[in-house]
């Protein structure tokens, strides 16, 4: 399979437990974007990477999240101290990122999480 | 920032064509796009239009762009029960994150 894969595809987790997501990209794809959707919504940006560099952060990725792309291949995204707005599917997405249409942008089927 | 806009749900009989509409007020994207999305599942990228052309055709799809009214269009030709999904457009300067509407329903009867 060579699409964007996630790891879990559902986490149930307590109120101030901490949770850990990781994306694989597609192979060769520089670019790694995190979006987060809420039930009735389009995806929202979260932050991206180009390669392992975190180029961008939303106002949405409060202090409680922190993403990691270490070796420019998969990544993490860790939510400390859950809450129960964090409730949503988060998405992963990758891109060639080089020019045109390369940036187009191809998703995982998400991790949906629920804090109970 | 930017807005998207679409309308929440259309419904249509199989056969039929679809014309899914979207707004936007932010006139500087490059890249328009159109993604699918099925029960419990991830994006699928349909199609995209680069913003200097007014149509793109592709297959059963027909995307349309109005600048002026800042007004993009999915048309499906011939809508089969499994085009059943929401579809979202979303815009792109390419190099930095999507910018999604709220999607659309589409249900499509038999």
């Amino acid at each position: 399979d060579t699409g964007v894969s996630q790891d879990p595809r559902h986490k149930i987790t307590k109120r101030g437990q901490n949770v850990t997501f990781r994306c694989d990209p597609i192979s060769e794809h520089n670019r790694l974007y995190w979006y987060r959707q809420t039930l009735g919504q389009g995806p929202e940006f979260l932050t991206y990477f180009q390669n392992e560099a975190q180029l961008e952060k939303s106002r949405l990725l409060s202090d409680r999240f922190s993403a990691e792309r270490p070796k420019g291949s998969f990544s993490t995204l860790e939510i400390q101290r859950t809450e129960q707005g964090d409730s949503a599917m988060y998405l992963c997405a990758s891109s060639l990122g080089q020019q045109g249409p390369s940036y187009d942008q191809y998703f995982g089927p998400g991790t949906r999480l629920t804090v109970t | 920032g930017e807005d998207v806009e679409q309308s929440l749900f259309l419904s249509v009989r199989e056969g039929d064509s679809s014309v899914i509409n979207c707004t936007y007020t932010d006139s500087s994207s490059t890249y328009l796009y159109w993604y699918k999305q099925e029960p419990g599942a991830g994006l699928q990228l349909l199609t995209y239009i680069f913003s200097n052309m007014d149509m793109k055709q592709d297959q059963r799809l027909t995307v349309l762009l109005n600048k002026k009214d800042k007004h993009l269009s999915l048309r499906i030709a011939d809508t089969q029960t499994g085009d059943s999904a929401i579809y979202f457009c979303a815009l792109g300067p390419g190099r930095r994150a999507l910018t999604f509407g709220s999607g659309t329903r589409l249900q499509v009867q038999p």
